[in-house]
């Protein structure tokens, strides 16, 4: 069974500080990648996946996210955070084994944006 | 327009109770999926449902029973709560079941948060 890694449970960072979020899986095979946001009493909303081709991919709000194979990571970065980026941060892994979806997310990164 | 709505948003109840938790979706999506979100934030799926048939059932015990009606609603009915029951309940859809594609991104609710004293 796969398995998501967060290692920063909780970022504290002052506005316009650069910011890398740490994730690293442990599945055998090919996997889809994602990010997903939930800012404070919302619900959980995507912000960027890999699922083929650049393994660099750009999501909304200025993040983006590289896949590393070797190293089986899906590190998040911003280069300058704004307040409104406080939220909770979930990085999570679909095997993409052609059978069902069994999305499988990480502990979370509460992250702190200070003004 | 809400894309994935749950009702109730919260939910408070004495043990032993039986409650449920509506989920409906507006995106014509084939799957719908149950996540049970505990209080250290760990979001783990319970229940995946693929056109009102059951596909994953992760060992969740029996007193959660799902219910899907047609592929746009997944009501979720636990018997007998137990105080280890609260958390936040939210509900997904996706278009694709299988995994392995650009269509294969959940949809999540808002979540039900479900409190048992």
């Amino acid at each position: 069974a796969q398995s998501v890694s967060q290692h920063n449970h909780h970022v504290i960072l002052s506005e316009a500080a650069s910011l890398e979020l740490g994730c690293n899986y442990s599945y055998g095979g090919t996997v889809n990648l994602f990010w997903y946001v939930q800012y404070p009493g919302q619900h959980l909303q995507l912000l960027l996946k890999y699922f083929s081709g650049d393994p660099l991919v750009k999501g909304i709000k200025g993040f983006e996210a590289e896949f590393i194979k070797s190293k089986f990571s899906f590190n998040l970065r911003k280069p300058s955070v704004q307040w409104s980026d406080t939220a909770e941060y979930f990085c999570a892994v679909n095997p993409n084994s052609g059978g069902y979806q069994k999305v499988t997310f990480g502990i979370g990164t509460k992250l702190q944006v200070i003004p | 327009d809400t894309a994935v709505s749950q009702t109730p948003k919260y939910l408070v109840t004495q043990m032993g109770n039986d409650k449920s938790i509506k989920c409906e979706q507006n995106l014509g999506h084939d799957t719908m999926y149950w996540y049970k979100q505990d209080s250290k934030k760990f979001l783990k799926i319970m229940f995946s449902y693929n056109n009102k048939e059951l596909i994953i059932n992760e060992t969740v015990p029996n007193r959660f029973s799902p219910k899907s009606p047609d592929k746009a609603h997944l009501n979720l009915h636990i018997n007998s709560l137990e105080l280890g029951d609260s958390a936040v309940y939210f509900c997904a859809s996706s278009q694709a079941r299988i995994a392995g594609g650009p269509t294969d991104t959940q949809y999540f609710g808002p979540g039900t948060r479900l409190t048992v004293l």
